[in-house]
């Protein structure tokens, strides 16, 4: 089955600097590459995806690249601010409705 | 539009007793998805539904059961909990792939002791 790995666990930046997560996955049949952002106590929330057919995609602060040759992908978050701190999940989608696997989190600290 | 509700917030059962848990959408999607989160394990899905009358099983399915009699509601049932399955429950809907985007709901938050 498909493995998601994400680093790192927790991240601690100042607020104004760029943060990077980074995830790697083992199933080649994965097409789609969603990351959400999870606030305490509350459910995830998707913040941005891409598809196999793309290599980068931008919204605002908020990008995410994809190789799939080496079958990893990075969220980049720049100008950073405190309300960035969340913890942050990616996950592979292989096109079966069984087949939606998560990393583990980033735990992301934005220090004002 | 409140999206996706579910009950109860938190419980605290004890072992060998009976539970379920509830969720509901409003967004009329077809898929629905049921996810535990445990401490440096991430989300791990349980059981599925691709639409109302069909489940599926997900990567963690035993000891637990779903239902889908309509499209509104995808109700969790523990028959005889234990306390390895102290977690927080999520439920998810989205359009109708895998693909689409899914949508959250707020969590239950479970404890058997």
């Amino acid at each position: 089955g498909e493995n998601v790995e994400q680093h790192p666990s927790t991240l601690s930046v100042q607020e104004g600097d760029s943060a990077v997560i980074k995830c790697t996955y083992s199933d080649s049949a994965s097409n789609y590459f969603p990351w959400y952002k999870q606030e305490l106590g509350k459910g995830p929330q998707l913040i941005i995806d891409i598809r196999s057919n793309v290599g980068e995609k931008k919204d605002q602060r908020i990008a995410v690249t994809l190789n799939k040759t080496a079958k990893h992908f990075s969220l980049h978050i720049t100008e950073t601010q405190p309300e960035d701190s969340a913890v942050y999940f990616c996950a592979a989608v292989s096109g079966g409705y069984q087949k939606v696997t998560f990393g583990i989190g980033t735990k992301l600290q934005v220090i004002p | 539009t409140a999206g996706i509700t579910q009950a109860p917030t938190s419980q605290i059962l004890a072992a060998g007793r009976s539970m379920t848990l509830r969720c509901t959408q409003d967004m009329r999607h077809n898929a629905m998805y049921w996810y535990r989160q445990d401490l440096g394990l991430g989300l791990r899905l349980i059981h599925y539904s691709n639409t109302a009358g069909t489940t599926g099983k997900g990567e963690v399915p035993d000891g637990y059961s779903v239902s889908r009699a309509n499209t509104d509601d995808f109700p969790l049932t523990l028959a005889s909990a234990v306390p390895s399955q102290t977690s927080v429950y999520f439920c998810a809907s989205s359009e109708g792939l895998p693909t689409d985007t899914q949508y959250f709901g707020p969590g239950t938050r479970l404890t058997v002791l």
